[in-house]
């Protein structure tokens, strides 16, 4: 079974400026990695696919990257409405299993 | 817009039984998997079980295993999770959510209903 760790659990960050979350998987997954986003109170939002394949809608400001045991969620120039958290989630193999999230919170 | 609507959540007690139902629109449910993701409270979020487009396939976490059957009406674009056995460690708000078999990521979900286990 795949394990899928994220760090760090909180990142603290002022509007306007840059936010870095990575996900570790415990073997490889490919590319068949996918990030979500989750205000709360809300469902998840599919922010990417493929490890770097944005959902339709997604602003440019986000990205992803990574292959094989490690992927990098970047959100350049943070907005008050990209404060959440977020998932990852591998579905190279069963069961499909998500990280434990990255809170991301105004400093 | 496609939207999923869970409903069937609520109050049951430990060994008891409850049926959700996810009712999609604004897509053809028949040409999708279809999973159900739960998260307990201030927990991550969980895969709970998929079934592909026509049924055929399903898969389950040990967690759920023998206890969760996910089915699906396609006629009434309409899918199931029929739990049994419930214990307090399946309190959680349910999603039903597209996708997970082939393309193994959730392209839409629901709000989501609240199961709680309890007596």
């Amino acid at each position: 079974e795949i394990v899928m760790t994220q760090s760090p659990a909180t990142l603290s960050v002022s509007p306007g400026e840059r936010a870095t979350l990575s996900c570790r998987a415990s073997q490889s997954v490919s590319s068949n990695l996918a990030w979500y986003q989750q205000k709360p109170g809300q469902a998840p939002r599919l922010l990417f696919y493929g490890a770097s394949t944005r959902a339709t809608g997604i602003p440019a400001r986000f990205s992803g990257s990574g292959s094989g045991t490690e992927f990098t969620l970047t959100i350049t120039s943070l907005q008050s409405e990209d404060f959440a958290v977020y998932y990852c989630q591998q579905y190279n193999d069963w069961p499909r299993a998500f990280g434990q999230g990255t809170k991301v919170e105004i400093k | 817009e496609e939207q999923l609507l869970e409903s069937g959540g609520g109050l049951v007690q430990p060994g008891g039984s409850l049926r959700l139902s996810c009712t999609a629109s604004g897509f053809t449910l028949s040409n999708y998997a279809m999973t159900w993701v739960r998260q307990a409270p201030g927990k991550r979020l969980e895969w709970v079980s998929t079934i592909s487009s026509d049924a055929g396939g399903t898969f389950y976490a040990d967690s759920v295993k023998g206890r969760f059957t996910i089915s699906r009406d396609n006629s009434k674009n309409t899918l199931y999770m029929q739990m049994i056995s419930l214990r307090a460690e399946d309190t959680a708000v349910y999603y039903c959510a597209k996708g997970g078999f082939w393309n193994g990521y959730f392209s839409s979900w629901g709000q989501g209903t609240l199961v709680t286990v309890s007596s």
